[in-house]
Protein backbone atom coordinates (compact mmCIF):
# COMPACT_ATOMS: atom_id res chain seq x y z
CA UNK A 1 0.00 0.00 0.00
CA UNK A 2 0.76 3.74 -0.73
CA UNK A 3 0.29 4.84 2.78
CA UNK A 4 -1.85 7.76 3.25
CA UNK A 5 -1.44 10.50 0.19
CA UNK A 6 -1.85 13.95 0.61
CA UNK A 7 -1.92 16.90 -2.39
CA UNK A 8 -0.37 19.16 -2.64
CA UNK A 9 2.63 19.25 -0.30
CA UNK A 10 3.06 22.73 -0.43
CA UNK A 11 0.85 25.38 -1.11
CA UNK A 12 1.24 29.01 -0.67
CA UNK A 13 -1.18 31.59 -0.78
CA UNK A 14 -2.57 34.65 -0.17
CA UNK A 15 -4.74 35.93 2.46
CA UNK A 16 -8.36 35.50 1.56
CA UNK A 17 -7.81 33.35 -1.30
CA UNK A 18 -9.60 29.59 -0.83
CA UNK A 19 -7.31 26.56 -0.18
CA UNK A 20 -7.93 23.02 -0.34
CA UNK A 21 -6.41 20.08 1.05
CA UNK A 22 -6.77 16.90 0.06
CA UNK A 23 -6.00 13.00 1.38
CA UNK A 24 -6.56 9.65 0.49
CA UNK A 25 -6.60 7.60 3.79
CA UNK A 26 -5.13 3.86 3.52
CA UNK A 27 -7.61 0.89 1.56
CA UNK A 28 -9.93 -0.36 4.66
CA UNK A 29 -9.19 2.28 7.48
CA UNK A 30 -12.73 3.66 8.39
CA UNK A 31 -11.03 6.64 10.64
CA UNK A 32 -9.64 9.47 9.32
CA UNK A 33 -8.39 12.25 10.95
CA UNK A 34 -7.57 15.85 10.08
CA UNK A 35 -4.79 17.57 12.27
CA UNK A 36 -2.68 21.03 12.39
CA UNK A 37 0.83 21.04 13.72
CA UNK A 38 2.65 24.58 14.56
CA UNK A 39 5.69 25.34 17.18
CA UNK A 40 2.94 27.66 18.68
CA UNK A 41 0.43 25.36 19.35
CA UNK A 42 1.80 21.65 18.69
CA UNK A 43 -0.14 18.81 16.92
CA UNK A 44 -4.25 20.01 17.24
CA UNK A 45 -6.82 17.29 15.98
CA UNK A 46 -9.31 19.67 14.08
CA UNK A 47 -11.75 16.70 13.11
CA UNK A 48 -12.30 12.96 12.57
CA UNK A 49 -14.79 10.86 10.80
CA UNK A 50 -15.67 7.29 11.21
CA UNK A 51 -17.29 5.63 8.42
CA UNK A 52 -17.42 8.69 6.23
CA UNK A 53 -19.53 10.82 9.03
CA UNK A 54 -17.88 13.46 10.77
CA UNK A 55 -17.89 12.22 14.79
CA UNK A 56 -16.26 15.21 16.41
CA UNK A 57 -15.28 18.69 14.56
CA UNK A 58 -14.79 20.37 17.69
CA UNK A 59 -11.26 21.03 16.96
CA UNK A 60 -12.23 22.84 13.53
CA UNK A 61 -11.02 26.98 14.76
CA UNK A 62 -14.11 28.51 12.80
CA UNK A 63 -16.35 28.61 10.27
CA UNK A 64 -13.61 29.30 7.78
CA UNK A 65 -12.50 26.00 8.01
CA UNK A 66 -14.72 22.62 6.19
CA UNK A 67 -13.92 19.34 5.68
CA UNK A 68 -15.71 16.40 4.27
CA UNK A 69 -15.19 12.84 2.96
CA UNK A 70 -17.56 12.15 0.30
CA UNK A 71 -16.14 8.68 0.14
CA UNK A 72 -13.69 6.03 2.14
CA UNK A 73 -11.08 6.71 -0.27
CA UNK A 74 -11.04 10.90 -0.45
CA UNK A 75 -11.36 13.94 2.36
CA UNK A 76 -10.77 17.52 1.61
CA UNK A 77 -9.68 19.76 4.15
CA UNK A 78 -10.89 23.98 2.83
CA UNK A 79 -10.20 27.23 4.45
CA UNK A 80 -11.98 30.01 2.87
CA UNK A 81 -11.04 32.98 3.41
CA UNK A 82 -7.42 31.67 4.42
CA UNK A 83 -5.47 33.96 7.03
CA UNK A 84 -1.83 34.32 7.72
CA UNK A 85 -2.28 32.55 11.24
CA UNK A 86 -3.54 29.84 9.29
CA UNK A 87 0.37 28.83 7.95
CA UNK A 88 1.14 25.22 9.50
CA UNK A 89 1.57 22.03 8.15
CA UNK A 90 -1.65 19.98 7.86
CA UNK A 91 -1.52 16.52 8.54
CA UNK A 92 -4.46 13.75 7.35
CA UNK A 93 -3.78 10.32 9.22
CA UNK A 94 -5.79 6.82 9.13
CA UNK A 95 -6.52 4.11 11.44
CA UNK A 96 -9.07 0.67 11.36
CA UNK A 97 -10.98 2.88 13.92
CA UNK A 98 -11.68 -0.63 15.35
CA UNK A 99 -9.92 -0.77 18.45
CA UNK A 100 -7.93 1.43 21.24
CA UNK A 101 -4.91 -0.43 20.47
CA UNK A 102 -4.64 0.92 16.86
CA UNK A 103 -2.10 3.20 15.29
CA UNK A 104 -2.58 5.90 13.15
CA UNK A 105 -0.98 6.36 9.91
CA UNK A 106 0.19 9.42 8.78
CA UNK A 107 0.46 11.69 5.45
CA UNK A 108 3.56 13.36 5.03
CA UNK A 109 1.70 16.87 5.59
CA UNK A 110 0.56 19.60 3.63
CA UNK A 111 2.94 22.65 4.55
CA UNK A 112 0.56 25.86 3.91
CA UNK A 113 1.75 29.21 4.01
CA UNK A 114 -0.62 32.36 3.69
CA UNK A 115 0.53 35.62 2.90
CA UNK B 1 -10.34 14.91 31.25
CA UNK B 2 -6.98 13.37 29.06
CA UNK B 3 -3.52 14.54 28.99
CA UNK B 4 -0.23 14.32 28.58
CA UNK B 5 3.12 15.95 29.86
CA UNK B 6 6.05 15.28 28.46
CA UNK B 7 9.59 16.43 29.34
CA UNK B 8 10.39 20.05 27.07
CA UNK B 9 13.37 19.69 24.68
CA UNK B 10 15.22 20.09 22.93
CA UNK B 11 17.10 17.14 24.05
CA UNK B 12 20.87 17.50 23.10
CA UNK B 13 23.22 14.60 23.12
CA UNK B 14 26.47 13.22 21.70
CA UNK B 15 26.16 9.87 19.58
CA UNK B 16 26.21 6.94 22.37
CA UNK B 17 24.69 8.35 24.73
CA UNK B 18 21.72 7.49 27.12
CA UNK B 19 18.27 8.28 26.40
CA UNK B 20 15.39 9.34 28.48
CA UNK B 21 12.11 11.17 27.78
CA UNK B 22 9.73 11.32 30.76
CA UNK B 23 6.00 11.31 29.82
CA UNK B 24 3.32 10.89 32.28
CA UNK B 25 -0.56 10.77 31.34
CA UNK B 26 -3.89 11.17 33.16
CA UNK B 27 -7.32 9.11 31.35
CA UNK B 28 -10.01 7.64 31.31
CA UNK B 29 -10.22 3.90 31.84
CA UNK B 30 -7.35 1.56 31.23
CA UNK B 31 -5.56 3.43 28.20
CA UNK B 32 -3.28 2.12 25.71
CA UNK B 33 -0.09 4.04 25.37
CA UNK B 34 1.89 5.11 22.53
CA UNK B 35 5.17 6.90 21.22
CA UNK B 36 5.24 8.13 17.88
CA UNK B 37 8.54 9.58 15.72
CA UNK B 38 8.28 12.67 13.64
CA UNK B 39 11.43 12.77 11.64
CA UNK B 40 12.00 16.00 9.60
CA UNK B 41 9.90 16.77 6.83
CA UNK B 42 7.58 13.74 7.33
CA UNK B 43 4.31 12.85 9.11
CA UNK B 44 4.31 10.89 12.60
CA UNK B 45 4.93 7.30 12.14
CA UNK B 46 4.31 5.04 15.18
CA UNK B 47 7.44 3.53 17.07
CA UNK B 48 6.64 1.13 19.75
CA UNK B 49 3.12 0.80 22.18
CA UNK B 50 1.87 -1.25 25.02
CA UNK B 51 -1.80 -1.81 26.09
CA UNK B 52 -1.76 -3.51 29.04
CA UNK B 53 -0.04 -2.72 32.72
CA UNK B 54 3.60 -4.09 32.86
CA UNK B 55 4.06 -4.35 29.31
CA UNK B 56 6.94 -3.09 27.34
CA UNK B 57 7.31 -2.09 24.07
CA UNK B 58 10.38 -1.94 21.87
CA UNK B 59 11.29 -1.00 18.25
CA UNK B 60 15.18 -0.13 17.02
CA UNK B 61 16.18 -0.16 20.17
CA UNK B 62 13.80 1.86 21.85
CA UNK B 63 11.62 0.56 24.82
CA UNK B 64 8.93 2.38 27.17
CA UNK B 65 7.10 -0.26 29.91
CA UNK B 66 3.60 0.69 30.86
CA UNK B 67 3.93 1.83 34.48
CA UNK B 68 -0.12 2.02 35.53
CA UNK B 69 0.94 2.90 39.16
CA UNK B 70 2.85 6.01 38.26
CA UNK B 71 0.66 7.00 35.22
CA UNK B 72 4.22 6.84 32.86
CA UNK B 73 5.80 5.88 30.03
CA UNK B 74 9.00 7.26 29.29
CA UNK B 75 10.76 6.15 26.16
CA UNK B 76 14.71 4.93 26.05
CA UNK B 77 17.51 3.73 24.61
CA UNK B 78 20.92 2.94 25.55
CA UNK B 79 22.76 4.06 22.64
CA UNK B 80 21.71 6.95 20.23
CA UNK B 81 22.45 7.43 16.66
CA UNK B 82 22.56 10.89 14.94
CA UNK B 83 19.86 8.67 12.90
CA UNK B 84 17.31 9.23 16.05
CA UNK B 85 17.17 13.08 15.59
CA UNK B 86 13.98 13.56 15.34
CA UNK B 87 10.51 14.40 17.28
CA UNK B 88 8.81 12.01 19.72
CA UNK B 89 5.16 11.84 20.95
CA UNK B 90 3.61 10.59 23.98
CA UNK B 91 0.23 9.52 23.34
CA UNK B 92 -2.19 7.21 25.16
CA UNK B 93 -5.64 6.58 23.90
CA UNK B 94 -8.12 6.18 26.77
CA UNK B 95 -10.18 3.13 27.14
CA UNK B 96 -12.86 2.72 25.41
CA UNK B 97 -12.06 5.28 22.41
CA UNK B 98 -9.66 5.15 19.50
CA UNK B 99 -8.94 8.70 19.52
CA UNK B 100 -5.16 9.72 20.90
CA UNK B 101 -3.80 12.92 23.31
CA UNK B 102 -0.86 13.62 21.93
CA UNK B 103 1.48 15.12 24.11
CA UNK B 104 3.59 18.15 22.72
CA UNK B 105 6.79 16.15 21.69
CA UNK B 106 10.55 16.36 22.50
CA UNK B 107 12.94 17.24 20.00
CA UNK B 108 15.89 15.45 20.08
CA UNK B 109 19.12 16.33 18.44
CA UNK B 110 22.23 14.20 18.77
CA UNK B 111 25.82 15.28 17.78
CA UNK B 112 28.51 12.92 16.15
Amino acid sequence: DAGVIQSPRHEVTEMGQEVTLRCKPISGHNSLFWYRQTMMRGLELLIYFNNNVPIDDSGMPEDRFSAKMPNASFSTLKIQPSEPRDSAVYFCASSTGSSGSDEQFFGPGTRLTVL
Amino acid sequence: GNSVTQMEGPVTLSEEAFLTINCTYTATGYPSLFWYVQYPGEGLQLLLKATKADDKGSNKGFEATYRKETTSFHLEKGSVQVSDSAVYFCAPIPGGSYIPTFGRGTSLIVHP
